[in-house]
């Protein structure tokens, strides 16, 4: 079965540091790979999405992700976080009946 | 925000109870999941509905079970409640099942406490 794991329970930064959630899946084939972010008291919104082609992805509030094959992982990076940053985030694969699984989520605090 | 809405919005329930949670799709989707959010993990996904069947289902017992309407809103009915099933439950709907192109939108959830 599909499974994804998130090394980082809870990361705490500064204001301007950067960036980098890590992210590993389980499974060899052709993957689709999501970054979803919940901010607190809100609902779960996509930060950005794989599928196929540029394994760098861009996304929205200055996120991107580097999809690498080989280490079967899919990293969220930002180059210089900010206060309204903090949130929960979640990285997640396409399972086979077109559902989402979820890693555990890394709670990140970004301290102004 | 989404056009994803739920109800009620926090639930006290005791176990052995039956526990109704209900959500409304966005305009134009017709595909809706529902996912379970424990404390400190990652949502885990219950069933997906399309056209009013089910079609799809995660790991869930059989007292987790569903509806969609025609107008594509759809119920989460959990029966015989247990301490565990204490959880934020969320909605998602998209446009169609199975296309991981069509991004799925999530709703505020329900928070289901059974004492």
């Amino acid at each position: 079965a599909q499974s994804v794991s998130q090394h980082n329970h809870h990361v705490i930064l500064s204001e301007a540091a950067s960036l980098e959630l890590g992210c590993n899946y389980s499974y060899g084939g052709t993957v689709n790979l999501f970054w979803y972010v919940q901010y607190p008291g809100q609902h779960l919104q996509l930060l950005l999405k794989y599928f196929s082609g540029d394994p760098l992805v861009k996304g929205i509030k200055g996120f991107e992700a580097e999809f690498i094959k080989s280490k079967f992982s899919f990293n969220l990076r930002k180059p210089s976080v900010q206060w309204s940053d903090t949130a929960e985030y979640f990285c997640a694969v396409k399972g086979s009946q077109g559902n989402l699984i979820f890693g555990k989520g890394t709670k990140l605090s970004v301290k102004p | 925000e989404t056009g994803v809405t739920q109800s009620p919005t926090h639930l006290i329930k005791t176990r052995g109870q039956q526990v109704t949670l209900r959500c409304s799709s966005q305009s134009g989707h017709n595909t809706v999941s529902w996912y379970q959010q424990a404390l400190g993990q990652g949502p885990q996904f219950i069933f997906q509905y399309y056209r009013e069947e089910e079609n799809g289902r995660g790991n869930f017992p059989p007292r987790f079970s569903g509806l969609q309407f025609p107008n594509y809103s759809s119920e989460l009915n959990v029966n015989a409640l247990e301490l565990d099933d204490s959880a934020l439950y969320l909605c998602a709907s998209r446009e169609m099942p199975g296309l991981a192109a069509l991004p799925q939108f999530f709703g505020p959830g329900t928070r289901l406490t059974v004492l």
